[in-house]
C-alpha cells in the first residue's frame, strides 16, 4: 500500500551539481505533479504531466526539466543546482493530488 | 489570477473547537480541499467539497463554504493535541489539472 513513494529522502549538493528526484506511485492515476514548499509560501507548482508522454510547466518551472517515464514514474531533474532550489520537493498524483513524503534537498 | 489566503496560525486549547479560514479568488473553483502536514510529512487529504455544496460533514471535520463571499472553513470539534499540524486550503477546478495552495495555518493544540 505505498501510494507515491519519493527517493532520495534527504540530499545535499553543491552549487553546480546536478541530480534527479524521483517519483513513483502504484494508484494508476495519470496525472502526476512536481511541487516545492518554502517556508511561508505553500506549495508551488514545477512541472504537471496530465497523462503519460505529456508534461506541462507550471508557476516555477525555470531550472527544472522533468521525464514522465511511464504512467507510474516522474522525475524532476536539477542540472545546475543553485541555494535558491534549497527546498522541500513533493511529488503528488492524482486529481486529489496524493504526496509522497517529501525529498529535503540543500543546495551549498 | 488565482490566489488562496490563508491566516498563518492558530491556538486552541484541547477540547474546545477549531475553525481556521480561507479566501479564494477563482469563482470557477469546482473543487475545494483541506490538506493537513504533519512534521517531516508530506500533505495529506483531510477532506474536500464541491463547490455546489454548502456544507459537508466527516466525524469531528465541518467544512463549510461561503461560494457569494468566497470563503472556506474548516471546523474541527473537540480539538486534540494530535490535531497539531499545518493546514492547507486548495482550490482546482474540473478539466484542470494546477491545485492552486494556500500558504498554510500552522495549528497549536495546548494541552
Amino acid at each position: 500500500n505505498a501510494g507515491v513513494t519519493q527517493t532520495p529522502k534527504f540530499q545535499v549538493l553543491k552549487t553546480g551539481q546536478s541530480m534527479t528526484l524521483q517519483c513513483a506511485q502504484d494508484m494508476n492515476h495519470n496525472s502526476m505533479y512536481w511541487y516545492r514548499q518554502d517556508p511561508g509560501m505553500g506549495l508551488r507548482l514545477i512541472y504537471y504531466s496530465a497523462s503519460e508522454g505529456t508534461t506541462d510547466k507550471g508557476e516555477v518551472p525555470n531550472g527544472y526539466n522533468v521525464s514522465r517515464l511511464n504512467k507510474r514514474e516522474f522525475s524532476l531533474r536539477l542540472e545546475s543546482a543553485a541555494p535558491s532550489q534549497t527546498s522541500v520537493y513533493f511529488c503528488a498524483s492524482g486529481t486529489e493530488a496524493f504526496f509522497g513524503q517529501g525529498t529535503r534537498l540543500t543546495v551549498v | 489570477g488565482e490566489d488562496v489566503e490563508q491566516s498563518l496560525f492558530l491556538s486552541v486549547r484541547e477540547g474546545d473547537s477549531s475553525v481556521i479560514n480561507c479566501t479564494y479568488t477563482d469563482s470557477s473553483s469546482t473543487y475545494l480541499y483541506w490538506y493537513k502536514q504533519e512534521p517531516g510529512a508530506g500533505l495529506q487529504l483531510l477532506t474536500y467539497i464541491f463547490s455546489n455544496m454548502d456544507m459537508k460533514q466527516d466525524q469531528r471535520l465541518t467544512v463549510l463554504l461561503n461560494k457569494k463571499d468566497k470563503h472556506l472553513s474548516l471546523r474541527i470539534a473537540d480539538t486534540q493535541t494530535g490535531d497539531s499540524a499545518i493546514y492547507f486550503c486548495a482550490e482546482s477546478y474540473t478539466g484542470g489539472f494546477k491545485t492552486i495552495f494556500g500558504a498554510g495555518t500552522r495549528l497549536f493544540v495546548k494541552a
